[in-house]
């Protein structure tokens, strides 16, 4: 079993929804977790982080890990074209590697 | 300008033929990393050095090889062991913060295609 597993989607949405994107995760030692953005040919980029379990919010974007359930959650508020995206969900250790998630691609209409 | 820089952007190659792909940053990171990114499998970690002279084999690293002679760069070689090189390579560096979390950020990655 793969220790971040994440659904590859495609999700479609209209402009304007609440988007949900979710991981989960088999290592319980696993302390910190991670979204990235990717646009088509690109580098990931850094979008939210949190350690241990909570919820964290940057203007659309609230991150949320359920450490009972290994549950990682992207919500994206009021979505935008702009935010259609792979996005990748990863976690780590202390010291050691990330492991990501193999990415789910938003597509956004508008 | 900060960050991670890689080139080139695309590399065309023959079967057959050893290419090192550049990676280089300014960040003052410690700790560097390899990706490759292929359709469907996410990203896998081919190597990673988390000091000047020093690197650990990630999940696929047979037919690649790795040198972190300084901090900033961290070269990557595809050598004609490599069975399927054709992929996109993405170089990341992370910083240490508080409570030994490491906060990673990506270069613009490398398009190889070998023929």
């Amino acid at each position: 079993q793969k220790e971040v597993e994440q659904d590859p989607g495609p999700l479609s949405v209209p402009e304007g929804a609440i988007v949900s994107l979710n991981c989960t995760y088999s290592n319980s030692a696993f302390q910190y977790f991670m979204w990235y953005r990717q646009y088509s040919r690109k580098g990931p980029e850094l979008l939210m982080y949190t350690y241990s379990s909570g919820n964290k919010e940057d203007g659309r974007f609230t991150a949320q890990v359920d450490k009972s359930s290994q549950y990682i959650s992207l919500f994206i508020r009021d979505s935008q074209p702009s935010d259609s995206a792979t996005y990748l969900c990863a976690a780590g250790g202390a010291g050691t590697a990330l492991i990501f998630g193999k990415g789910t691609t938003l597509s956004v209409s508008s | 300008d900060g960050g991670i820089t890689q080139s080139p952007k695309y590399l065309f190659r023959k079967e057959g033929q050893n290419v090192t792909l550049s990676c280089e940053q300014n960040l003052n990171h410690d700790a560097m990393y390899w990706y490759r990114q292929d359709p469907g499998q996410g990203l896998r970690l081919i190597y990673y050095s988390q000091i000047v002279n020093d690197f650990q084999k990630g999940d696929i690293a047979e037919g690649y090889s790795v040198s972190r002679e300084k901090k900033e760069s961290f070269p990557l070689t595809v050598t004609s062991a490599q069975k399927n090189p054709t992929a996109f390579y993405l170089c990341a560096s992370s910083i240490r913060t508080s409570g030994s979390f490491y906060e990673q950020y990506f270069g613009p990655g490398t398009r190889l295609t070998v023929t």
